[in-house]
């Protein structure tokens, strides 16, 4: 079943640690999106991609940095963990190209640094 | 600079009451409106988006370009209502979307 998938659903880790927040999609998507939302606030864009090795920034600064080898992969890494970066991390795709502007968001990680 | 508005964080009404949830944005060129709902225990998904102007578990939302706003809107509200909505808006080219803060809905029996 075409789907968007995310792991780990939930993290608790030590600040200085380094992480990756994997997202795949099994859409066939080339658009896809990471997005960080802190409790009762906006979505913030944080890094984008239109395709295989193509990654641009969000408007949110982030310290995170992302990579795009294959159509269906777009993990999010941080080098370094720290409190501030404590949030929920959205990951979407879509495929406006094919007809489908809308957004499909995956379950979502919630991140907690200590 | 690109922003989107939801300026109540909760809103409660009682089953079959109207319901208006409001949203404002500001936007350089022509931009693109959706509603997203998120419901208990379940991921984002699209409502609706302006441009389609059409009406989805009863459900509508226009566009009032020169209010700068896209209010969804409901006649009769049912408890399975109750989610999270959150408006947002794109270019034309959907590659940037920006998301207001969002507004839960709790409809009472």
């Amino acid at each position: 079943e075409a789907d968007i998938y995310q792991t780990p659903r939930y993290l608790v880790i030590g600040t200085g640690k380094k992480i990756t927040l994997e997202c795949s999609q099994t859409m066939g998507h080339d658009k896809m999106y990471w997005y960080q939302q802190d409790p009762g606030m906006e979505l913030h864009l944080i890094h984008y991609s239109y395709g295989v090795n193509s990654t641009e920034k969000g408007d949110l600064s982030s310290e995170s940095t992302v990579s795009r080898i294959r159509t269906e992969h777009f993990p999010l890494t941080l080098e370094s963990a720290r409190p501030s970066h404590t949030s929920q991390y959205l990951c979407a795709s879509s495929d406006p190209q094919g007809g489908s502007y809308e957004q499909y968001f995956g379950p979502g990680t919630r991140l907690t640094v200590t | 600079a690109q922003r989107v508005t939801q300026p109540e964080k909760l809103l409660s009404v009682f089953k079959g009451a109207p319901v208006e949830l409001k949203c404002n944005y500001s936007y350089s060129g022509s931009p693109e409106l959706f509603w997203y709902v998120q419901y208990s225990r379940q991921r984002l998904q699209l409502l609706l988006r302006h441009i389609s102007r059409e009406s989805i578990k009863g459900f509508t939302a226009d566009l009032n370009k020169g209010e700068t706003s896209f209010h969804l809107k409901k006649p009769f509200a049912q408890e399975e209502d109750s989610a999270m909505y959150y408006c947002a808006l794109s270019g034309r080219d959907f590659n940037k979307f920006y998301f207001g803060s969002g507004t839960k809905l709790n409809v009472k029996p």
